[in-house]
């Protein structure tokens, strides 16, 4: 079936550092990939998505490109600051069964001030 | 930005109890979604309501569960009875349509069964 890897679970950085977490995916055709931010108590909200080949997603200064070849959306960021810290989960819509969202397992990044 | 709430936030119950998790979705979404999180687990998605049917739902959504919209109010996830393991966070999300188009989540209701 659909699935989404992330490969890092925690994530340690001081601030301004560059971040990357890693997504890969596993989905027939073009799924739309996502990346969501969950803060502690609430519940995950959209950072941005991609639905086609080397589309690029951003905010908040976050990015990530679709990459096909790859099967992956890694997640980038310049320099983080504290108020960055979080739990990021790469998520994808399959295009043949759009019903639901896939998650993979979260990072959970913590930015040192 | 849009707001999806979810009564209660935390629920204690003991096992082969009845529980009903609510959820108040973004006004004019017509899709809803509940979801399970175990402790230091991923998200894992139960079910997709649709025009008042279940459209889609994973092998966790178990028969002891049911969900409904009566008349455009909450949307409900029931689980009668309870077992240890739906001790979970339970997050309910709402769509204005599917696919590509973005979930709100609200921020979830802690459930422990005892």
């Amino acid at each position: 079936g659909d699935s989404v890897t992330q490969t890092e679970g925690q994530v340690a950085l001081s601030e301004e550092d560059f971040l990357t977490i890693h997504c890969n995916y596993s989905a027939s055709g073009y799924p739309t990939l996502f990346w969501y931010v969950q803060y502690p108590g609430e519940g995950p909200q959209l950072l941005f998505r991609a639905s086609r080949d080397k589309e690029k997603g951003s905010s908040r200064g976050f990015e990530a490109t679709y990459d096909k070849g790859t099967t992956s959306f890694h997640l980038r960021k310049a320099s983080v600051q504290e108020s960055d810290s979080a739990v990021y989960y790469c998520a994808l819509s399959a295009d043949t069964n759009a019903y639901k969202v896939i998650f993979g397992k979260g990072t959970h990044l913590h930015v040192l001030p | 930005g849009p707001k999806v709430l979810q009564i209660p936030s935390h629920q204690i119950i003991d096992m082969g109890q009845m529980v009903t998790l609510n959820c108040d979705p973004v006004s004019n979404h017509l899709y809803f979604y509940w979801y399970k999180q175990i402790l230091g687990q991923q998200m894992e998605f139960l079910v997709n309501f649709y025009n008042g049917k279940v459209m889609e739902k994973s092998k966790l959504f178990k028969d002891q569960f049911s969900v409904e919209r009566p008349d455009g109010s909450y949307f409900t996830l029931k689980i009668q009875p309870t077992a240890l393991e739906d001790s979970a966070v339970y997050f309910c999300a709402s769509s204005r349509d599917w696919g590509v188009y973005e979930q709100y989540f609200g921020p979830g209701t802690r459930l422990t069964v005892l």
